[in-house]
């Protein structure tokens, strides 16, 4: 299981910060690619990044100047940073596991989302 | 980026009845590996997307038989045999072939 937190709010100009912790199974030795996606209001659900275990990072090319994904695996939990935000990062905000390193399943399992919120 | 394009956008089902989803993608998603790098998943009213159908045809643990994906190259369809009113949400394709993954638009599918 996922779990997502972090702030509900944040202002114009700020840097989101969301955690996504892990149950049931440990992040160490995985070979699942941990991520982030997010469901715009009217447009959708657009990926954000992955990283698996070994730490390489892959992230939308939309979103890569303000977006950093990264792991703590001593909390077994994996972050999202974005900078700079806009009311357009207004979103519900999963984290998931998008894929695996040895096989695929589809992006099989995902948080319960936090939505969050850019306004002064 | 790959672009997908489903349709409808909408659909009214009647239970019992069938239902029928395509997705066209702006490039062939056929892997190397002859993969068919294409997923469906849906997504229920107040809860998170889940995974109905990976790599084109395959149906996902615990998901009813009643749904099936068929397609290859850059066209590919959702099927659902008799629709049941769980069914109800909006159902996306999902392209796994490259990064940045994209998604369709979503199509919404309400029982009458």
């Amino acid at each position: 299981q996922l779990q997502e937190s972090g702030p509900g709010l944040v202002r114009p100009s700020e840097t989101l910060s969301l955690t996504c912790s892990v149950f049931g199974g440990s992040i160490s030795g995985s070979t699942y690619y941990w991520g982030w996606v997010r469901r715009l209001p009217g447009k959708g659900l657009e990926w954000i990044a992955s990283i698996p275990y070994s730490g390489s990072t892959y992230y939308n090319p939309s979103l890569r100047s303000r977006v950093t994904i990264f792991l703590d695996t001593s909390k077994n939990q994996f972050s999202l940073q974005l900078s700079s935000m806009t009311a357009a990062d207004s979103a519900l905000y999963y984290c998931l596991i998008t894929g695996r390193t040895d096989s695929y399943y589809g992006m099989e399992v995902w948080g319960q989302g936090t939505t969050v919120t850019v306004s002064s | 980026d790959i672009v997908l394009t489903q349709s409808p956008l909408f659909l009214s089902v009647t239970p019992g009845e069938p239902a029928s989803i395509s997705c066209r993608s702006s490039q062939s998603l056929l892997h190397s590996n002859g993969n068919k790098c294409l997923d469906w998943y849906l997504q229920r009213p107040g809860q998170s997307p889940q995974v109905l159908i990976y790599l084109g045809s395959n149906r996902a643990s615990g998901v009813p038989d009643r749904f099936s994906g068929s397609g290859s190259g850059s066209y590919f369809t959702l099927k659902i045999s008799r629709v049941e009113a769980e069914d109800v949400g909006t159902y996306y394709c999902m392209q796994a072939l490259q990064t940045p993954r994209t998604f369709g638009q979503g199509t919404k599918v309400e029982i009458k």
